[in-house]
């Protein structure tokens, strides 16, 4: 299965900054796709980055305040905007394993933000 | 609205016992459902996918059941260990290509 270098693990940040989350993956996949998790709840799908094309957000996120960038097939960032101790929370990428995995996604490790 | 029910409470078992974590889903009619593994400060890991017309699937001490019916899956682990220790979500996804949802997933603690 592919494997995710996700960085940085953790950062916390001023309020009104903007944070930029990288995910680089070992092999050549068509989406990715980028979660937040906060304190006691699910994972919920932020976007689906295709590269080539504007990512596709999700209801109640946009592209102003998450900026999703995909310049080739193994590399996408996430950049969390403007940033308010809301935003505070896990971000992860993601990508569909196929068939090679049968169909489960491989996650990143995970970046920890908290904004102060 | 789709939702997906798991309990919130942890489950608490002595090593060598079976756990049993329950997925219960609504308003939602899955081709797949998922189960991983998640530990703290890392990213899920996926451990199973059973498919709507597969009653039962196996790995090793793992084993999931899917009732479409009932709206439920059943995830077991026999012979428990300590290092089974974690968070186990599950997630449904539909047919063809779609994105996947996520339950928030249940604490397991097994003790020595």
């Amino acid at each position: 299965s592919a494997v995710i270098s996700q960085k940085p693990s953790r950062d916390i940040c001023q309020r009104g900054t903007s944070l930029t989350i990288q995910c680089q993956v070992d092999s050549q996949v068509t989406m990715m796709f980028w979660y937040r998790q906060q304190p006691g709840q699910s994972l919920t799908l932020i976007a689906t980055a295709n590269q080539g094309s504007e990512a596709t957000y999700e209801s109640g996120f946009v592209i102003d305040k998450f900026p999703i960038s995909r310049p080739n097939l193994t590399f996408s960032t996430l950049t969390v905007s403007n940033m308010s101790p809301e935003d505070s929370s896990i971000y992860l990428c993601s990508v569909d394993g196929g068939r090679a995995s049968n169909y489960g996604y491989t996650f990143g490790s995970g970046t920890r933000l908290t904004v102060v | 609205s789709q939702k997906i029910e798991q309990n919130s409470e942890a489950l608490n078992i002595q090593e060598g016992k079976t756990a049993t974590l329950t997925c219960n889903y609504t308003n939602y009619s899955p081709a797949y459902l998922q189960w991983y593994r998640q530990d703290p400060g890392r990213g899920p890991v996926f451990l199973l996918l059973i498919r709507e017309n597969e009653k039962e699937k196996r790995k090793e001490r793992l084993k999931v059941t899917f009732d479409t019916t009932l709206k439920q899956s059943l995830f077991h682990i026999t012979a428990s260990q300590p290092a089974d220790s974690a968070t186990y979500l599950c997630a449904l996804g539909s047919s063809g290509y779609s994105t996947l949802t996520f339950g928030k997933g249940t604490m397991l603690l097994v003790s020595p």
